[in-house]
């Protein structure tokens, strides 16, 4: 069971560069988040997914855009990126649809944009 | 939405002392309340959660209290340990299939050998 998967590990590209941030998941969760974590500002909801074929914005959604592939992948695109997307990026999964809100978090995605 | 404030941003104890972070919470609607782990380079994991149900609930050294009336809930550590340094975040979560939380900024605790 290797439960939140995320790829890559790190990231570099440069200002108006485009990238897709992969994840998935082995453990049948309905719902899927995504998150930036930058220093002292703790976790930012980015989009989640409910279910397959769903997906809602979160609290910084600017700049980003993300694909409920099936039940397991949820994706993460930068279509154009910027400076001040520079940051850690977790995926997460929780089985909400069973009242089970505890969140698995993915080993994190480092991304640099310079 | 929901906003979270969790208090303090730091922390620093010495070995064996116990630990307090607070957080305080806007929607009256959440009703699982989540602590999350995180050490340095990892990924934010699970310690110990409450439902609006409970009061309190413990773990061994790590206890979690609610006040639904008062909108707070708080996290106590005692007979700290070095390997308890780490970065806490506190959450509020609606009873949604989506199960969104909304997380407090964290807490750095530091404990002193």
């Amino acid at each position: 069971n290797a439960g939140v998967t995320q790829t890559p590990k790190f990231q570099v590209l440069k200002t108006g560069q485009s990238m897709t941030l992969q994840c998935a998941q082995d453990m049948n969760h309905n719902s899927m988040y995504w998150y930036r974590q930058d220093p002292g500002m703790g976790l930012r909801l980015i989009y989640y997914s409910a279910s397959e074929g769903t997906t809602d914005k979160g609290e910084v959604p600017n700049g980003y855009n993300v694909s409920r592939l099936n039940k397991r992948e949820f994706s993460l695109r930068l279509e154009s990126a910027a400076p001040s997307q520079t940051s850690v990026y977790f995926c997460a999964s929780s089985d909400a649809s069973r009242g089970a809100y505890e969140q698995y978090f993915g080993p994190g995605t480092r991304l640099t944009v310079t | 939405g929901e906003n979270v404030e969790q208090h303090p941003s730091t922390l620093s104890v010495q070995e064996g002392d116990s630990a307090v972070i607070k957080c305080t919470y806007s929607d009256s609607a959440s009703n699982y309340f989540p602590w999350y782990k995180q050490e340095l380079g990892k990924r934010p994991q699970l310690i110990i959660d409450i439902r609006s149900n409970v009061g309190e609930k413990k773990d061994q050294r790590i206890a979690v209290t609610l006040n639904k009336t008062a909108k707070h809930f708080s996290l106590h550590i005692t007979e700290t340990q070095p390997e308890d340094s780490a970065v806490y975040f506190c959450a509020a979560t609606r009873n949604t299939n989506a199960g969104k939380s909304t997380f407090g900024d964290g807490t750095t605790l530091t404990v002193k050998p």
